[in-house]
């Protein structure tokens, strides 16, 4: 089975400081791709890393960073330096190659207060 | 690059009725991939189309269908439609097609009520 899951529905950091996002897969392919979308109140999602499973290198993209363990299939996301920008719901997702199917968990909302 | 585009954005159907919605991808993006997004079940994968072909899809019911033209843009058809139809529907597209990361763009959304 291919499940993804964020057992964090609801997350609030104050503003500057930092939060990581906890998430959790399971699938039996080796080969996979793994990310974190962002959905800010316009409902528009946007992608905010990426990370390939062959590479043992932790994805970074300036604030963001994430922590990929993969025997223990854990891919956790961290915000640095909150921003109020930041507040959203944040998904985390697996696909694979050639392929347009994501798989999504179902979400942590993320308040960023002043 | 203009970015993924939907229409209408906004939706209100009664009960029976069918719907089309309409996605224009990203300009060179061949797959388009659509999602279905409510409350109570999240985010959940419809169907993906490349070069005018469903590669893969979800577990939904017939009413759902899709189709590719070949200019990529796509359109998905739901029929008899049902009040657990409401949700915001995503369209997202990607290169995806000879290999390698898969990253989607999406697009704003059509948000369908039905009543």
């Amino acid at each position: 089975a291919q499940t993804v899951t964020q057992s964090q529905p609801e997350m609030s950091v104050q503003e500057a400081e930092t939060v990581t996002l906890s998430c959790t897969y399971d699938t039996s392919e080796s080969n996979y791709y793994l990310f974190w979308y962002k959905q800010p109140p316009s409902r528009q999602m946007i992608l905010v890393i990426r990370q390939e499973a062959y590479k043992q290198q932790n994805a970074t993209e300036n604030r963001f960073s994430v922590n990929f363990q993969k025997a223990a299939k854990s891919f956790s996301l961290k915000i640095s330096d909150s921003q109020l920008g930041d507040t959203a719901m944040y998904f985390c997702a697996l696909g694979y190659n050639q392929g347009g199917k994501l798989i999504f968990g179902q979400g942590t909302e993320l308040s960023v207060k002043p | 690059k203009a970015g993924v585009t939907q229409t209408p954005r906004y939706l209100i159907k009664t009960r029976g009725q069918q719907v089309t919605l309409s996605c224009s991808p990203i300009s060179g993006h061949r797959s388009v991939s659509w999602y279905q997004q409510t409350p109570g079940q999240g985010l959940q994968f419809l169907f993906e189309y490349f070069s005018e072909t469903q590669r893969n899809k979800g577990n939904f019911p017939g009413r759902f269908s899709g189709r590719q033209f070949s200019n990529s843009r796509s359109e998905m058809n739901v029929s008899t439609l049902e009040l657990g139809d409401s949700a915001l529907y995503l369209c997202a597209s990607s290169l995806a097609g000879t290999g390698g990361i898969n990253e989607q763009f999406f697009g704003p959304g059509t948000r369908l009520t039905v009543l």
